[in-house]
C-alpha cells in the first residue's frame, strides 16, 4: 500500500478484556517495529519483526503482551487482561531493512487505546 | 542505554522566523537519526534521516546536523509558517535497529 496503515483507529474497552491491533506495513518491507507513546513515558520500543520472526521482544511490557505477523506482512499486537495503564497509543512503523545503515522507518497513523 | 534529550520543551515563534530544535544523546554510536513531525491526533511524519557518517541532511526548508562525536543534532526551519506548527521529534538508532526518542519540541508558529 501506499503507507503503513492500523486498524482500529480509536478502541475502547473494559478492565480485562482482551484487545488485538493491527499493522499493515508498506508493500516491501520486511521489518516491523511497534512503539508505545503515553503519556509522561514519550515514544517507547514493543517489539521488532524481521519476516515473520522476532529477534527482539525486550520491550514489551508483560507477558500480557504479545505479538505475531504472518506471510512477512500484517501483524498483530494483542493485549491480554487489559489494564488501565495500557491505554496509550500503538504505533506501528516499517522499513525496507532493518540491519542497515540507511534504515528509514515510516510509522502509521496509530490506534488510540483507552481501558476503561 | 541511549538517552536523546529534546531543548527546548516548547517554543512559540512569530511567522517568518527561523526555528533551532536541538536534539542531545548520550552514546555516540549511532547509525543514524532521523527527524519526525507529529500533528495532534496524528501518527509521525519521517521528516529527515542523516546516517552517522553524514554531517548534515536538507530537504526544502529543512536542514539537519550531526556531530556524532558530541552528541548532538539541530534541525533548522527558514522561514517559519503557521503549518509548520506541531511537535518536532528526535530519534536516534543505535546499533540494532530501534529507535530511541525524545520527549519532542511543541512549535507554535504565530501567523
Amino acid at each position: 500500500g501506499a503507507g503503513v496503515s492500523q486498524s482500529p483507529s480509536n478502541k475502547v474497552t473494559e478492565k480485562g478484556k482482551d484487545v488485538e491491533l493491527r499493522c499493515d506495513p508498506i508493500s516491501g518491507h520486511t521489518a516491523l517495529y511497534w512503539y508505545r507513546q503515553s503519556l509522561g513515558q514519550g515514544l517507547e520500543f514493543l517489539i521488532y519483526f524481521q519476516g515473520n520472526s522476532a529477534p527482539d521482544k525486550s520491550g514489551l511490557p508483560s507477558d500480557r503482551f504479545s505479538a505475531e505477523r504472518t506471510g512477512g506482512s500484517v501483524s498483530t499486537l494483542t493485549i491480554q487482561r487489559t489494564q488501565q495503564e495500557d491505554s496509550a497509543v500503538y504505533l506501528c512503523a516499517s522499513s525496507f531493512l532493518a540491519m542497515s545503515s540507511y534504515n528509514e522507518q515510516f510509522f502509521g497513523p496509530g490506534t488510540r487505546l483507552t481501558v476503561l | 542505554k541511549q538517552e536523546v534529550t529534546q531543548i527546548p520543551a516548547a517554543l512559540s515563534v512569530p511567522e517568518g522566523e527561523n526555528l533551532v530544535l536541538n536534539c542531545s544523546f548520550t552514546d555516540s554510536a549511532i547509525y543514524n537519526l532521523q527527524w519526525f513531525r507529529q500533528d495532534p491526533g496524528k501518527g509521525l511524519t519521517s521528516l529527515l534521516l542523516i546516517q552517522s557518517s553524514q554531517r548534515e541532511q536538507t530537504s526544502g526548508r529543512l536542514n539537519a546536523s550531526l556531530d556524532k562525536s558530541s552528541g548532538r543534532s539541530t534541525l533548522y526551519i527558514a522561514a517559519s509558517q503557521p503549518g509548520d506548527s506541531a511537535t518536532y521529534l528526535c530519534a536516534v538508532r543505535s546499533n540494532d535497529y530501534k529507535l530511541s526518542f525524545g520527549a519532542g519540541t511543541t512549535v507554535t508558529v504565530r501567523a
